[in-house]
Order: C-alpha cells, then structure tokens, then sequence
C-alpha cells in the first residue's frame, strides 16, 4: 500500500510472508525519517528511524528503505507475525526556521491473516 | 515508569463548553508537542514547546491555548468546544535537536456533543 494524502489504505498479509509498507515524503529538505507503528487505542511507538545521508536500515525483523530521488520510504517486515497488526506511519523531519518538525503521512493499516 | 503521560484517557463534553487535557513527560526531554489525530487516522501537528517555550504553533485557533508550567509538562486548554474539535489528541516529547525521535502518549479521546 501507498501511503499519501488523507486516506487509509490497507495492506492485508498472511501471517509468515513479508510486508512491504510504502510512503511518499514531501520535502526534499528533510534530513530524518522515522516510522511509527500505532495500535488500537495506543499512541504512536518508534519502529525504526533513518538518516538522510543512508538509503537503507536494517533492525530486528524490520528494514527502512530511503530512495532521496523520488522521495519515497519503505518499510520491510520480515515474517509478519499477527502481533504486526496496527496502522503504520512515515514521518520526516525538516528545520522550517520555528524549530524541527515532524510530518506525518497519511498512516496505512497493515491486517495480518493467520 | 519512564513515559509520557495524559488525562483524561476520555472526555466528552458539549458544545461551547472550556476544557483541559493534561500531559507530563519524565524523560528528561526539553521538547513536548500537541498533535491532533482525526477519524481519518491523520496526525497532525498543533504545537511545540522547547523549554516552556512555544517554538510552534501551526495554525490553531486560539480557542486552543497551551500552557507549560515547566519542562516536564504541557497542558492544553480547550476553550469553547466545537463539534470539529472530536478527536484524539496525543502529547509527544523528544530532545528536539540531533535525535528527532518523539515519544507518544496514550491519547485522549476527545468527543464534542
């Protein structure tokens, strides 16, 4: 799934195959990205974050990939587990003078079938 | 527990009412920020505070004023509530500069009759 604009697009993965979650960021300026993995009812919580000058972070299960050209992020689960379930989100980071700001994208949910 | 935390979880109240959502950080970060999340799951940032200082404030009425006693909280005061402020709001804190990194709190689930 694309995540862009105000909609929710939803990824739906069986359990054990790997999820691809995409996102278009919008200012070539910024210097630091981050996904975010929300739950039902919960706040936002960090997955794993990536700095401008890399195009690609490996964590546990999780892989963040930056391609500065296009603008666009992705984020690689390995063997999603049900537990993965939750609406995820790109964030970028640029300085607009006031201070450093996130920006969000539009979230996509990620269903996971056993 | 090392956190960032608010109240109420819930609230709902009526139109034209004042109210308040409070938020503290024990992280030791210098940065705290109000973001609104709509139906649509789109998070939105409403202000940012560095030191008891606002450093942000994207465009919200000033029917929402913030307040920041010290560091460690920021309170958002809501005065006469309008249908389009449902919502959940979530406090976030983060050191500001070098790591980005924001921390989230639970929400509070805001509901305007």
């Amino acid at each position: 799934g694309e995540s862009v604009g105000l909609h929710l697009p939803t990824l739906s993965v069986q359990e054990g195959d790997n999820s691809i979650i995409n996102c278009a960021y919008s200012n070539s300026a910024s210097d630091y990205f981050i996904w975010y993995k929300q739950e039902s009812g919960k706040g936002p919580q960090f997955i794993i974050d990536i700095r401008s000058n890399m195009d690609k972070r490996q964590g546990q299960r999780v892989t963040v990939l930056l391609n500065k050209t296009v603008k666009h992020l992705s984020l690689q689960i390995a063997a999603t587990q049900p537990g993965d379930s939750a609406v995820y989100f790109c964030a970028e980071n640029w300085n607009n003078n006031a201070g450093n700001m996130l920006t969000f994208g539009g979230g996509t949910r990620l269903m996971v079938k056993p | 527990d090392t956190a960032v935390s608010q109240t109420p979880k819930y609230l709902v109240t009526q139109m034209g009412n004042d109210k308040s959502i409070k938020c503290e950080q024990n992280l030791g970060h210098d940065t705290m920020y109000w973001y609104k999340q709509d139906s649509k799951k789109f998070l939105k940032i409403m202000f940012s505070y560095n030191n008891k200082e606002l450093i942000i404030n994207e465009t919200v009425p000033n029917r929402f004023s913030p307040k920041s006693p010290d560091k460690a909280h920021l309170n958002l005061h809501i005065n006469s509530l309008e249908l389009g402020d449902s919502a959940v709001y979530f406090c976030a804190s983060g050191h500001g500069t070098g790591n980005y990194e924001q921390y989230f709190g639970p929400g509070t689930r805001l509901t305007v009759t």
